[in-house]
């Protein structure tokens, strides 16, 4: 059973704290990804990857950074966490050749 | 970034009842995905679908890769109270090369009433 797991599901940090949010997955895939998801805004890609230590900015990258050391293993950092990073973060990876994609459980970040 | 249009936005049914959903894109695509939603967890992958005109079935769950390769159809049948949820489509068009980036939809809320 493929699986893509998340380091937390619920996460609570203070403004200016630098956040990291670990993903995992077991499916030997080249591409990964971190989306972030608000209600009515949807899926927002924020940084994906294509192979170990490959990266490339999504849709909405400020304020964020990435990490891929290891094909296994996309982590997304928060250098400095804002008020409006409160959001559920969701990790995915892809199987190139087949084209399936699959997700994380999530992680609810709240940011007071 | 882009979304997909997806419709009807929301649906609220009585159980038993069939369910259909559908997204549209303005260009076209190679693989469309389906997925669905539960409140606080990640998107779970239904059905995947990578030829135009393909038919897929997951047990009530069918989706179809429309002709013109810029939409795609879900439709569950007898739904039962644990369909409630959001309903997801994702595209990859054929310029998603090798960024492998996935268009998704603006999602479906699906209620039942038992």
């Amino acid at each position: 059973d493929v699986k893509v797991t998340q380091s937390s599901r619920y996460l609570v940090k203070r403004t200016g704290e630098k956040v990291f949010l670990e993903c995992v997955q077991d499916m030997d895939h080249e591409n990964m990804f971190w989306y972030r998801q608000d209600p009515g805004l949807g899926l927002r890609l924020i940084y994906f990857s294509y192979d170990v230590k490959m990266k490339e900015k999504g849709d909405i990258p400020e304020g964020y950074s990435v990490s891929r050391e290891k094909k296994e293993r996309f982590s997304l950092i928060l250098e400095s966490a804002s008020t409006n990073q409160t959001s559920m973060y969701l990790c995915a990876s892809r199987n190139e050749i087949i084209g399936e994609q699959f997700f994380g459980p999530g992680t609810r970040l709240t940011v007071l | 970034g882009q979304q997909l249009n997806q419709s009807p936005q929301s649906m609220f049914i009585q159980e038993g009842e069939d369910v259909s959903m559908n997204c549209t894109s303005s260009s076209i695509f190679n693989t469309w995905l389906w997925y669905k939603q539960d409140p606080g967890e990640g998107p779970v992958l239904l059905i995947a679908l990578y030829k135009a005109g393909e038919l897929t079935s997951n047990g009530r769950l069918t989706a179809q890769f429309g002709i013109t390769r810029k939409d795609s159809f879900l439709n569950i049948s007898a739904s039962i109270p644990s369909d409630v949820g959001i309903y997801f489509c994702a595209g990859q068009g054929p310029d998603g090369g090798a960024t492998n980036k996935l268009i998704f939809g603006t999602g479906t809320l699906l209620a039942v009433q038992p």
